[in-house]
């Protein structure tokens, strides 16, 4: 099945602590992303990547970071400097072909809360 | 700040009922649009894009695109319960912000039976 996965479906963070989001993609996409919604609201983008080895800051990248050595994996580490990390992380990946139209697919999400 | 508002919801139609669903964006130079279909604590999924001004048609949902007035519809014939969700507009940012993509905050939609 030709698709996205993401891991965990929960994640719970301590304070202080760095946590990891595992975003995997056999779509054969060019670009990934990370999103975060808060209850309510619309997606933002915190990161995204249209090639290997190279990543960009979205709208609100400010205590996340990431990496992308392999085309099918874009990790999102929300590091402790992002205070109010609970929400609902959404990865995404397209096909940058034009002719496509930058269609995004969504993976299942990951709802990270804070004990 | 490049902006998509949605009609402010929720929204509620009657089952067999059609639903509308409108959407403005800021920026001119976008050029492809997307509506999403969100269930509650689960992703979005892609109902339709558009590209060019006017309608386009799959099934029960028509989307429709006027660039000149900066609006975006979805309408949904035939609401069904099951179409009960949250719909999200999304649009890019043009040949300045290609691959990106501006979410509204999204209008929730129930059909009632």
């Amino acid at each position: 099945d030709g698709g996205i996965t993401q891991s965990p479906k929960y994640l719970f963070r301590k304070e202080g602590q760095n946590v990891t989001l595992s975003c995997e993609q056999n779509l054969n996409h060019d670009a990934m992303y990370w999103y975060r919604q808060d209850p309510g609201q619309g997606l933002r983008l915190i990161y995204y990547s249209q090639i290997v080895n190279d990543f960009q800051k979205g709208d609100i990248a400010e205590g996340y970071s990431v990496s992308r050595e392999k085309k099918e994996s874009f990790p999102l580490t929300v590091t402790s400097a992002q205070k109010n990390p609970t929400a609902f992380y959404l990865c995404a990946s397209s096909n940058t072909d034009r002719g496509y139209k930058e269609t995004q697919y969504f993976g299942p999400g990951t709802r990270l809360l804070v004990l | 700040q490049k902006e998509v508002e949605q009609n402010s919801g929720p929204l509620s139609v009657p089952e067999g009922a059609i639903a509308s669903l409108n959407c403005t964006y800021s920026d001119r130079g976008s050029q492809s649009f997307f509506w999403y279909r969100q269930y509650s604590g689960k992703s979005p999924e892609l109902i339709m894009f558009i590209y060019s001004n006017g309608d386009k048609e799959d099934g029960r949902f028509t989307a429709q695109l006027n660039k000149a007035s900066q609006y975006v519809s979805l309408l949904i014939r035939d609401s069904q319960p099951s179409d009960s969700a949250t719909y999200l507009c999304a649009s890019d940012g043009g040949g300045t912000s290609y691959g990106k993509l501006t979410f509204g905050q999204g209008t929730i939609l129930t059909v009632h039976p």
